[in-house]
């Protein structure tokens, strides 16, 4: 069973417009959430995380909500760049000690339109 | 080193022979975590260490998968005598572990068995 969904497998967006991606999941043991940007050919590349104690954490353009009682987060980029055309993963695991396996969403295609 | 180095990156083996990748974690990190990417996107999570030690392997098949991280070599996953269904790109990832969550990834290494 898929407990993290990412139900939008791609996604187009004007450049210099905002980006954002939904994430779903339906383990509540999930305490920690990231995000993964991957170019082809190449691993993914960490981008930002959450703690399910926190509902917002922003690194420059990008900005990650979580709702718990939802079970929702989202990635907000702005403004969107060309260079940001890649796939975007949702992950969470699970525990508090930083050692746990991570679960993922089956990715969002992002297209950024110049 | 400050990235996770995979060899090689690409493998091809016939059915039924064997397979051996190899994985160099980021200097300092404790963790190391195997991952298999098939299809249509999805990560599947194999087998972890702590330093030397196994420390999840819930992922990994009962059958013909093994997989160590011995002091001062590279970890390795191996797989013996490959079946078609094992075609993959196997990504490995390190972590500092100790509530840091951050899982940072390989650049994969690609089976295809033939």
């Amino acid at each position: 069973d898929q407990q993290v969904k990412q139900n939008s497998p791609s996604l187009s967006v004007q450049e210099g417009r905002i980006s954002i991606l939904n994430c779903d999941y339906t383990n509540s043991m999930f305490d920690y959430f990231l995000w993964y940007k991957k170019y082809p050919a190449e691993g993914p590349t960490f981008l930002i995380s959450i703690s399910s104690i926190k509902d917002k954490n922003e690194d420059g353009r990008f900005t990650v909500f979580l709702n718990k009682s939802a079970k929702h987060l989202s990635l907000h980029i702005v403004p969107s760049q060309p260079g940001d055309s890649a796939v975007y993963f949702c992950a969470a695991s699970e525990g508090n000690f930083g050692n746990e396996k991570l679960t993922f969403g089956t990715g969002t295609r992002l297209t950024i339109i110049p | 080193g400050e990235e996770v180095a995979q060899t090689p990156k690409h493998l091809v083996r016939g059915e039924g022979q064997k397979a051996k990748l190899y994985c160099a974690p980021i200097k300092g990190h404790s963790y190391v975590f195997w991952y298999q990417q098939v299809l249509k996107n999805e990560f599947k999570f194999l087998i972890s260490f702590q330093n030397e030690n196994v420390f999840d392997e819930t992922g990994m098949p009962k059958e013909r998968f093994s997989a160590k991280c011995l002091p001062n070599s590279p970890c390795s996953l191996e797989i013996q005598a490959t079946k078609l269904e094992d075609s993959a790109v196997y990504f490995c990832a390190s972590s500092f572990g100790r509530s840091s969550y951050e899982q940072y990834f390989g650049p994969g290494t690609r089976l295809t068995v033939t």
